[in-house]
C-alpha cells in the first residue's frame, strides 16, 4: 500500500460514453501525475500537476482531460475515447522539489469498447 | 531529451540465484536521480532501490543493489538469493535534478522477471 488510491479498478466504456476517473493521495504531497501504460511500451506520461497547477501536458488528446480540485484529489475525464486508449492508467504523487520518488496507485485497467 | 532503454524484455533466474537486470539512459544533465521500480501483477509499481547521480558510491537496499557507471550511462539492477515473490515487471527510470521538470519520471520499456523454483 502506497497511500495512492485509484478508483475505479477496471472500467470498461464504449466509444459514446464519457467517465473518470479518480486518484486520491493524503501524503501531503504537492505534485501529481498521470501516466498511460500501454501493452509493450513505457509508461508515457499525460499530465503534471504541481500545487494544483496543470505544469505539463505531454501532448495528450483533448478526449482526455485532467482535473484537479485540491491537491489530495486528480480526475481523468474521459469522452469520445478509441479503442486503442486502452490501456493501465497510472496515478502517482510526489513532492515536487524534493528528491523524492513517486508514489503510484494500483491503476486503472480501462477497456474502449 | 531524455530516454532510458532496457534491453532485455524477459529475464529468468533459478530461486536463490542472483541476476542482473541491464539499464542504459541518455541524458545531458550532470545531476539526476535514477530509480528501478517493480510492477507485479497486482500492477502496484513499488520503488525497489534509488540512486542520485552526485554520488558515486552504489546503492544498496538489503538484497537489491545497483551498479551506477555515470559515464557509460548504466544503471543495472543485482538480484541477490533471488525469490518467488521477485517476479515482476522491473522499471528503470529517470528523473532530472531540475525543478522546473516537473518531477516526471522517465521509464524504460520493461524487464519481464521469472523465478524458478
Amino acid at each position: 500500500e502506497t497511500g495512492v488510491t485509484q478508483t475505479p479498478r477496471h472500467l470498461v466504456m464504449g466509444m459514446t460514453n464519457k467517465k473518470s476517473l479518480k486518484c486520491e493521495q493524503h501524503l501531503g504531497h504537492n505534485a501529481m501525475y498521470w501516466y498511460k501504460q500501454s501493452a509493450k511500451k513505457p509508461l508515457e506520461l499525460m499530465f503534471v500537476y504541481n500545487f494544483k497547477e496543470q505544469t505539463e501536458n505531454n501532448s495528450v488528446p483533448s478526449r482526455f482531460s485532467p482535473e484537479c480540485p485540491n491537491s489530495s484529489h486528480l480526475f481523468l475525464h474521459l469522452h469520445t475515447l478509441q479503442p486503442e486508449d486502452s490501456a493501465l492508467y497510472l496515478c502517482a504523487s510526489g513532492r515536487e522539489f524534493v528528491d523524492t520518488e513517486a508514489f503510484f496507485g494500483q491503476g486503472t485497467r480501462l477497456t474502449v469498447v | 531529451a531524455q530516454t532510458v532503454t532496457q534491453s532485455q524484455p524477459e529475464m529468468s533466474v533459478q530461486e536463490a540465484e542472483t541476476v542482473t537486470l541491464s539499464c542504459t539512459y541518455d541524458t545531458s544533465e550532470s545531476d539526476y536521480y535514477l530509480f528501478w521500480y517493480k510492477q507485479p501483477p497486482s500492477r502496484q509499481m513499488i520503488l525497489v532501490i534509488r540512486q542520485e547521480a552526485y554520488k558515486q558510491q552504489n546503492a544498496t537496499e538489503n538484497r537489491f543493489s545497483v551498479n551506477f557507471q555515470k559515464a557509460a550511462k548504466s544503471f543495472s539492477l543485482k538480484i541477490s538469493d533471488s525469490q518467488l515473490g521477485d517476479a515482476a515487471m522491473y522499471f528503470c527510470a529517470y528523473r532530472s535534478a531540475t525543478g522546473n521538470q516537473g518531477g516526471k519520471l522517465i521509464f524504460g520499456q520493461g524487464t519481464e522477471l521469472s523465478v524458478k523454483p
